[in-house]
């Protein structure tokens, strides 16, 4: 059964400090890796979709690799801003079930102060 | 719309009653996806649909909970004879259907059940 966990739970930072949240799964046989971002009594907003066949995504100050044989992957924020304060999840979709399920690690807390 | 709808965004109710949360995905996706969220946790998959089709309903934690997507579009997760246990943020999601495809998610419906 595929399990999703996300180091640190929680992170704090200094505006301006450029950052890494860190994924792992356990079964390398994914479709694909979503990041999200959480706002609190929100929804999910995506981020950033990684194939299988990918190393990386980018999208503005945000960049995110995947090594799936490792079952790994990194959320880089460059130059981080009190507005990036969130909860950051992970999720693969992976073969299992009905192919269409997220598996979701319990997320990472992010606070930049100003 | 622009994005999934769910409604209500709150929903209270005593042990007992029974729910129905609505979810009004984005226009022509076909893909149509149910998740819990306990506080502090991620989101964990509760049933599936592709068009009308329920394909995976694995993540129902009981008999209890019952949902549908009678014409394809709006969908509504049914939860009878309510308990404690089933307070948590519901969270609706869809996708325009294949599976590398990203999931978009609505701002959910806090349930209460008191």
């Amino acid at each position: 059964k595929q399990e999703v966990t996300q180091i640190p739970a929680a992170l704090s930072v200094p505006e301006g400090e450029n950052l890494v949240l860190n994924c792992s799964f356990t079964d390398s046989a994914i479709y694909n890796l979503q990041w999200f971002r959480q706002d609190p009594g929100k929804g999910l907003t995506s981020l950033l979709l990684i194939q299988s066949s990918q190393r990386e995504q980018t999208s503005g100050r945000l960049n995110a690799s995947l090594d799936k044989s490792s079952g790994r992957s990194t959320l880089y924020i460059a130059a981080s801003q009190p507005g990036d304060s969130a909860t950051y999840l992970c999720a693969v979709r992976d073969y299992g079930g009905s192919q269409g399920n997220l598996i979701f690690g319990k997320g990472t807390k992010l606070s930049v102060k100003p | 719309g622009a994005g999934v709808s769910q409604s209500p965004r709150y929903k209270v109710a005593k042990r007992g009653q029974d729910v129905a949360l609505r979810c009004d995905p984005i226009s022509g996706h076909v893909s149509l996806f149910w998740y819990q969220q306990a506080l502090g946790q991620g989101p964990e998959f509760l049933t599936y649909f592709q068009n009308e089709a329920q394909l995976d309903k694995s993540g129902l934690p009981s008999d209890r909970f019952f949902a549908e997507r009678p014409e394809g579009s709006v969908s509504t997760l049914k939860i009878q004879r309510t308990q404690q246990e089933d307070s948590a943020v519901y969270l609706c999601a869809s996708s325009s259907g294949p599976s590398n495809q990203p999931q978009h998610f609505g701002d959910g419906t806090r349930l209460s059940i008191l």
